[in-house]
């Protein structure tokens, strides 16, 4: 069963720092774009991050960029969070999630993200 | 940054009825790069049209997509009782922008 779980959220101080991880399983995982999306309670949803399969394609929102890192771990099949300077408006729902990115061939094109995890929820609050 | 703007923000419809679901961007978008998730309450999302107008597998043919460049529509040609949930489009552009959803509730 292809499945992804989360897990690392929790409460933490505005300032603070927290690193999510994601838990894949029951698929090639070096195959497939891996990537972040966040909900903030009773918001719409926002792409944070996401990370090529070889590790080398990285994109960040601008909300997020130079504090949080995306990054992977193939030989664990694993992605990471790592969120430094944490303000309140970073609280939200955490989503863990796959695609394949921009296939190229014989078109670019893009088929979604067909997987998501359940998500983990981030407080940030004095 | 592309905007993408959800229309309406409530639709409220019975059980059997026509949902049309409108999604409009700031500017023209590739309709390759086009996509509808559907999310219930306490849920993650789940993909609903690719593509602009493709079902994935198995995803019931009441759904559909249409549109090019600036406007794009998901149609629910009937709608059956799990169908009511929010709707989001999402563009896989430069800046991975989503709408802010639509909300189908039973009327």
């Amino acid at each position: 069963e292809v499945q992804l779980v989360e897990s690392g959220g929790g409460f933490i101080q505005p300032g603070g720092s927290l690193r999510l991880s994601c838990a894949a399983s029951g698929f090639t995982f070096n195959t497939y774009n891996m990537n972040w999306v966040r909900q903030a309670p009773g918001k719409g949803l926002e792409w944070v991050a996401d990370i090529s399969g070889d590790g080398t394609s990285i994109f960040y929102a601008d909300s997020v960029k130079g504090r949080f890192t995306i990054s992977r771990d193939n030989d664990k099949n694993s992605l990471y969070l790592e969120m430094n300077s944490l303000r309140d408006e970073d609280t939200a729902v955490y989503f863990c999630a796959r695609d394949r990115g921009i296939i190229v061939v014989p078109f670019p094109f893009y088929f979604g993200v067909d997987v998501w995890g359940q998500g983990t929820t981030v407080i940030v609050s004095s | 940054e592309i905007v993408l703007t959800q229309s309406p923000a409530i639709l409220s419809l019975s059980p059997g009825e026509r949902a049309t679901l409108s999604c409009r961007a700031s500017q023209s978008v590739s309709s390759n790069y086009l996509v509808w998730y559907q999310q219930k309450p306490g849920q993650a999302p789940t993909l609903v049209i690719y593509g602009t107008s493709r079902r994935p597998t198995g995803f019931p043919e009441r759904f559909s997509g249409s549109g090019s460049g600036t406007d794009f529509t998901l149609t629910i040609s009937r709608l059956e009782p799990e169908d009511f949930a929010v709707y989001f489009c999402h563009h896989y552009g430069s800046s991975r922008t989503f709408g802010q959803g639509t909300r189908v509730e039973i009327k």
